[in-house]
């Protein structure tokens, strides 16, 4: 059963924040929200992660809302390395019973 | 990630052969991880290890076995392969030690295709 709900993918154009929306009705006090990143056919790359704050790292940032019930994850200046197919995790932090669920993502075009 | 490695990097084998998937890592991780990937669709969990004695059934394990060797070391088998194995396999692992994040990080992934 999903936790996670994403659309199937996005286009943004080159140089343009891209915003990655990720619904997760149903989420617990204490799951995460973690995102990772599957460039191509490699293996996939944490971005960032949050509970409940506002979160920014050097490669995004991650809005969750104040009834975390749903978050975005932004890309300040997409650039064509950012094409990729985006994963959106809820999870609690360090839980020996439960691991990462990776869904079909998001598959964010990059355009020039 | 060149910290995680798997070999082969790409395999063809037909129906019926065992195959075995290696994995290491020189992150010094406890934590190791099978996932399969088929096209269009996330990783799913095959088996999973949070150190050399412990070893876990993910949610598509029928079909697999693994081995952990060594901390270092994990290893994916399909003792008799069939087509619907057919699929790219990551390895990752993550250190339960690292703050509370226990971030996942993979391997390159190995593309398996059984005739």
């Amino acid at each position: 059963d999903a936790k996670t709900t994403q659309p199937p993918s996005m286009d943004c154009a080159e140089g343009r924040a891209a915003n990655l929306p990720c619904n997760h009705s149903t989420i617990s006090g204490n799951e995460y929200v973690y995102w990772y990143r599957q460039i191509h056919s490699q293996g996939p790359q944490y971005i960032i992660h949050g509970l409940k704050n506002n979160e920014t790292n050097e490669m995004a940032s991650l809005i969750i809302t104040e009834d975390r019930k749903s978050s975005t994850l932004i890309l300040p200046h997409a650039t064509l390395r950012d094409t990729a197919v985006y994963y959106c995790i809820v999870r609690v932090a360090r839980n020996y019973g439960q691991n990462f669920v990776f869904g079909p993502g998001t598959r964010l075009s990059v355009l020039p | 990630d060149a910290d995680v490695t798997q070999t082969p990097r790409n395999r063809i084998t037909k129906t019926g052969k065992r195959i075995m998937l290696e994995c290491s890592q020189t992150k010094g991780h406890d934590r190791m991880y099978w996932y399969r990937q088929d096209p269009g669709l996330g990783l799913r969990l095959i088996y999973y290890s949070f150190d050399v004695k412990d070893i876990n059934k993910g949610e598509i394990s029928d079909g697999y076995s693994v081995s952990r060797q060594a901390q270092a070391k994990f290893s994916l088998s399909l003792e008799s392969a069939i087509p619907n194995q057919t699929a790219l396999y990551f390895c990752a692992t993550s250190d339960a030690g690292q703050r509370f994040l226990d971030e996942q990080f993979f391997g390159p992934g190995t593309r398996l295709t059984v005739l």
